[in-house]
């Protein structure tokens, strides 16, 4: 089965901290994204790899940057935490051309920024 | 561009009730149609897919069918039990976009005993 582990279920920080959230996947698949899900608003892409050290993105990267040093990991950084980037951050990969498509989660880190 | 539209929620059945979750898209190209669902405080899990017009994905009783002539891909049960209470995505994948998806805005569930 394929798996996607991110660093913390939870995690509580202050506004302005530097902020690194770890995804990990142990299935070689080429793609991985991040995603921030808000009630009411779905799930929103915020950057995507599709190779080591490469990244694209997405539709609100604002405020955020990622690397990808590693196939298997994929990090999303947050520069100068703020109130408005508390919510769920979803990790997922997926196989690349060779693949349908379909994405494998994470289990989510819900960050409180106070 | 890309897009999939699905049955606002909130959704309330009983259980032993009959489900469906509407869902139709429209897209560039030749997608593939997903539906995954999302337990309270998980993270999203593929529940079935189809690829091609005329599929029809199944999995733990749920269906759906690729209908490319009405462009949906509408979710079933023919009876929901509690534990199906959750959050289904609509999402649809096109080989030329990369490997990014399109989701729905999701539909909660709820199935009271």
């Amino acid at each position: 089965d394929v798996k996607v582990t991110q660093s913390s279920r939870y995690l509580v920080k202050r506004t302005g901290e530097k902020v690194f959230l770890e995804c990990v996947q142990d299935m070689d698949h080429e793609n991985m994204f991040w995603y921030r899900q808000d009630p009411g608003l779905g799930l929103r892409l915020i950057y995507f790899s599709y190779d080591v050290k490469m990244k694209e993105k997405g539709d609100i990267p604002e405020g955020y940057s990622v690397s990808r040093e590693k196939k298997e990991r994929f990090s999303l950084i947050l520069e100068s935490a703020s109130t408005n980037q508390t919510s769920m951050y979803l990790c997922a990969s997926s196989y690349g051309l060779a693949g349908l498509g379909e994405q494998y989660f994470g289990p989510g880190t819900r960050l409180t920024v106070t | 561009g890309n897009s999939v539209t699905q049955m606002e929620g909130p959704v309330t059945l009983s259980e032993e009730a009959f489900l469906t979750i509407n869902c139709t898209y429209t897209a560039t190209g030749y997608p593939s149609l997903f539906w995954y669902v999302q337990y309270p405080g998980e993270g999203l899990q593929l529940l079935l897919k189809a690829t091609k017009a005329d599929d029809k994905g199944s999995n733990k009783g749920f269906e759906a069918t690729y209908r490319k002539e009405t462009t949906s891909f509408h979710l079933e049960k023919g009876s929901v039990q509690v534990s199906d209470s959750a959050v289904y995505f609509c999402a649809l994948s096109v080989a030329t976009n990369a490997g990014k998806s399109t989701f729905g805005d999701g539909t909660t569930l709820t199935v009271k005993p």
